[in-house]
């Protein structure tokens, strides 16, 4: 499978621990995206690298979240000190740069569900 | 309200009907549009781009009115297999790269 992966896909957790999902994006797509899905709602922007560089963030991404692709390659987001809030399911997605010939389509990864008990 | 809104549903609908989907965006700059399909549980995927022209691929017509700022999807001949529910999607990034925002879905269940 050539496809976006996340790892783990289910994780449940107690409040106050820390959590890490990995993306592993398709290969030589140099754009790499984090959303979070919460029930009965549709994804939200998270953040967005470029290569190793983190471009943009949203203000959802509180302090207690922080996400890394320090290769350029697969994307870590960590969630520290974990709310019941916090309870989604994190996408990851990726892209390449408009111009080449996969144009620039977002392929998003299974997920990985959160719970926060 | 929310920068991209759609009817949640759910749409009940027999084999074989026609049903439409509309979405309303209220940020102007929005670059471009989209139609994603989510099932239950799953990701999204990407269903079809939507244009000014309009764009038709197979059962599906999607438009654009830039205008009114209103997103349209039509399904034609439902099939079972079209249950899912439909995200309007519009990108708000720059040139550097693409920041989608979703609406919330529309549900459609269709029955034998």
């Amino acid at each position: 499978d050539t496809g976006v992966s996340q790892d783990p896909r289910h994780k449940i957790t107690k409040r106050g621990q820390n959590v890490t999902f990995r993306c592993d994006p398709i290969s030589e797509h140099n754009r790499l995206y984090w959303y979070r899905q919460t029930l009965g709602q549709g994804p939200e922007f998270l953040t967005y690298f470029q290569n190793e560089a983190q471009l943009e963030k949203s203000r959802l991404l509180s302090d207690r979240f922080s996400a890394e692709r320090p290769k350029g390659s697969f994307s870590t987001l960590e969630i520290q000190r974990t709310e019941q809030g916090d309870s989604a399911m994190y996408l990851c997605a990726s892209s390449i740069s408009p111009g080449r010939t996969s144009g620039n389509t977002i392929y998003f990864g299974e997920g990985s569900w959160l719970t926060v008990v | 309200r929310k920068e991209v809104e759609q009817d949640p549903g759910p749409f009940n609908v027999p084999e074989g009907a026609t049903v439409a989907f509309n979405c309303t965006y209220s940020n102007s700059a929005s670059q471009s549009f989209f139609w994603y399909r989510q099932d239950c549980r799953k990701e999204p995927k990407l269903l079809m781009s939507v244009y000014s022209s309009g764009n038709e691929d197979g059962r599906f017509t999607a438009q654009l009115n830039r205008a009114s700022q209103y997103i349209s999807l039509l399904i034609r001949d439902s099939k079972l297999s079209d249950s899912a529910t439909y995200l309007c999607v519009v990108n708000r990034g720059n040139t550097g790269f693409q920041k989608l925002v979703f609406g919330t879905g529309t549900r459609l269940l269709v029955s034998p």
